[in-house]
């Protein structure tokens, strides 16, 4: 166990729909990081939050968006749902923001039918 | 910004011997290099790491060797064991993972 915890673990939605994936970093940790893993595919980084402020970013569509709110959990929002965001989504936390371990949470699995 | 690509996509190896998989980056300015390791259905986890102020790392059957003048970087495992195949993913700089590779271990 990591201590990063993520929620929901599954996610069944319809096409056009918008989703809402919750991450709780590990205590102490100031960073977020989140991360799409589609079937066969490696990890692509989306987004990167630090003490609630956006660090940097990623591959992460115009039709999804994040934030991290003052307690340091982060949603990423998923909106217009398409067949293709079907995926396992990752968030991760880091104590530093720069060049860190990251530790990753369970993930939620997202299927849009 | 950072490009990190990793070799071999697929990697199948008998058991006890040894695999190598490696990892080239592009910006100069990256100091960290993690490798994790992802088990089907699970999340990925920290297995080694180094920085750029040492060349070669090592714990038990796993150690990283880094090349900072060729930007380069592996990740050995010797005497692999079944329990060893997994998804293998390097990375560099701030959220930039390679493309993984699976390391099968034939018993």
């Amino acid at each position: 166990d990591s201590g990063v915890t993520q929620t929901p673990k599954h996610l069944i939605t319809a096409t056009g729909q918008r989703v809402t994936l919750r991450c709780s970093p590990r205590s102490g940790d100031l960073s977020v990081y989140w991360y799409q893993q589609s079937l066969d595919q490696g990890l692509q980084f989306l987004i990167q939050y630090y003490n609630g402020e956006e660090r940097a970013k990623g591959n992460i569509l115009e039709r999804f968006s994040a934030q991290q709110f003052p307690d340091l959990h982060s949603e990423l929002n998923l909106s217009s749902l398409e067949l293709g965001d079907s995926a396992l989504y990752f968030c991760a936390s880091g104590r530093t923001g720069v060049q860190e371990t990251q530790y990753f949470g369970p993930g939620t699995r997202l299927l849009v039918l | 910004g950072e490009n990190v690509e990793q070799h071999p996509s697929t990697l199948s190896v008998q058991e006890g011997d040894s695999a190598v998989i490696k990892c080239t980056y592009s910006d100069s300015a990256s100091n960290y290099f993690p490798w994790y390791k992802q088990e089907l259905g699970k999340r990925p986890q920290l297995i080694i790491d180094i920085r750029s102020n040492v060349g070669e790392k090592k714990d038990q059957r796993i150690a990283v060797t880094l090349n900072k003048t060729a930007k380069h970087f592996s990740l050995h495992i010797t005497e692999t064991q079944p329990e060893d195949s997994a998804v293998y993913f390097c990375a560099a700089s701030r959220g930039v993972f390679g493309a993984g590779t699976i390391l099968r271990v034939k018993s």
